[in-house]
């Protein structure tokens, strides 16, 4: 079962490249979001969809877009990378949104620096 | 979603009972209470939730309070395995798309 897959799993980039951060699940699920973590900080929610079609911004949505083109995808994008978006970032899915006894399913994550 | 307070760490022997406690006295009558932990570097995995009763699951045990306000994850016996970051969470009712809010969690750490 391949779960909630994240590529790629590390990166580094120049301060004003852009990139995509790949996230996939294979559980039909209808919520996706994106987390980053910062070190030794808990996980702040950046994005998230409640289903294809439909996303919505979370606690530190600047200068990250996301989009959600079918339920299995969620990609996010950073247009113009800053040294402030160096983070580890999750992505998480869940089945629905509307139940507060959902559990999420997190990938590996992406360790992204920016020089 | 309501806060939760939780030790910085925790240290515990391998193969004892570890509790990892957790106090949110700002609960609301229908606010889950969810546990998740975080393996070094691993996205965070979903431990155990709960709503009133206690909870049993192969992973661990959840106690909470009578009156809600605090809650207890129990790992019956504690391996290298569980040395992790644990999160306590609270999710309030009718859901919301605004995911969990992790705060910093207790570091276990577990002696052999």
């Amino acid at each position: 079962n391949a779960g909630v897959t994240q590529t790629p799993k590390f990166q580094v980039l120049k301060t004003g490249q852009s990139m995509t951060l790949q996230c996939a699940q294979d559980m039909n699920h209808e919520y996706m979001s994106w987390y980053r973590q910062d070190p030794g900080m808990g996980l702040r929610l950046i994005h998230y969809s409640v289903g294809a079609g439909i996303t919505d911004q979370g606690e530190v949505p600047n200068g990250y877009n996301v989009s959600r083109s079918t339920t299995e995808d969620f990609p996010l994008r950073l247009l113009s990378a800053a040294p402030s978006q160096t983070s580890v970032y999750f992505c998480a899915s869940s089945q629905v949104t509307t139940r507060n006894n959902e559990k999420l399913f997190f990938g590996s994550g992406t360790q992204l620096s920016v020089l | 979603d309501a806060k939760t307070t939780q030790p910085n760490s925790m240290e515990s022997n391998e193969e004892e009972p570890v509790h990892l406690p957790c106090n949110h006295s700002t609960i609301s009558g229908t606010d889950y209470i969810h546990w998740y932990r975080q393996l070094p570097s691993q996205g965070p995995e979903y431990v155990i939730h709960g709503l009133t009763s206690n909870v049993n699951n192969r992973m661990a045990s959840l106690a909470i309070a009578e009156d809600r306000k605090s809650s207890t994850l129990i790992l019956h016996r504690a391996t290298l395995r569980d040395a992790a970051v644990y999160y306590c969470i609270l999710k309030e009712s009718g859901g919301g798309a605004d995911g969990l809010t992790f705060g910093k969690g207790t570091h276990l750490i577990i002696q052999p």
